[in-house]
């Protein structure tokens, strides 16, 4: 059974540009959510979805955006990127509101 | 608003010893607690899951322990190895996941 899969997994973008990240949850998982992995910050929670709805928001700029597609693949857009968007973007699938499997992440840096 | 704090920061044990992790949070209103591990650049592999209504849950050589009263977890680790060197983070879902800050764990050989 594959795991979670986050694309890509590197990037490097200029300060004003935008970047879109994808992730594909496990077969038969709704939920997606996503998180961003600082040094300073740790791990946040930036938003989930279920079924193409968003479920929940952490507190992040509007900046930061996301959505679902009808086979639970899900992006997440980050425009007017800033140097402190630096960071490991996580994706987690589950089942339901259970056990949470994460991808290996996507390292974006920010110049 | 939940907050979730882990000590100790940083761990260094030799190889072999029995060692304990906590995890303590603010509101007892969680439908589950799950412990992590992540290696560096890694993403993160879950390690036990413990719903609300569960007291412990086991997995080879970790325990975790689940107290909602008091707000705490501690995963226990037993006869530790030189490859469970990473960070364990735990992290508690309310209205949303809050994770901790992790104890980055060294096993010496």
């Amino acid at each position: 059974k594959a795991g979670v899969t986050q694309t890509p997994r590197y990037l490097i973008k200029t300060r004003g540009q935008q970047v879109t990240l994808s992730c594909s949850p496990i077969s038969g998982h709704r939920s997606v959510s996503w998180y961003q992995q600082t040094p300073g910050q740790g791990l946040q929670f930036l938003f989930e979805y279920f079924s193409e709805t968003q479920r929940n928001k952490g507190n992040f700029p509007g900046r930061f955006s996301g959505r679902q597609f009808s086979n639970s693949r899900s992006e997440m857009n980050v425009s007017t990127l800033e140097l402190g968007d630096s960071a490991l973007y996580l994706c987690a699938s589950s089942f339901d509101t259970g056990e949470l499997f994460f991808g290996e992440g996507s390292r974006l840096t920010v110049l | 608003k939940q907050e979730v704090t882990q000590i100790p920061a940083a761990l260094s044990v030799p190889e072999g010893e029995n060692l304990v992790l906590n995890c303590s949070f603010t509101d007892s209103a969680i439908y589950n607690l799950q412990w992590f591990r992540q290696d560096p650049g890694k993403g993160l592999t879950s390690l036990l899951l413990i719903q609300s209504s569960q007291r412990e849950q086991t997995s080879g050589r970790l325990n975790a322990s689940l107290d909602k009263s008091s707000g705490r977890s501690t995963l226990y680790i037993a006869a530790s190895q030189p490859g469970d060197s990473a960070t364990y983070l735990c992290a508690v879902t309310g209205n949303m996941l809050t994770f901790g800050g992790g104890t980055r764990l060294m096993v010496k050989p």
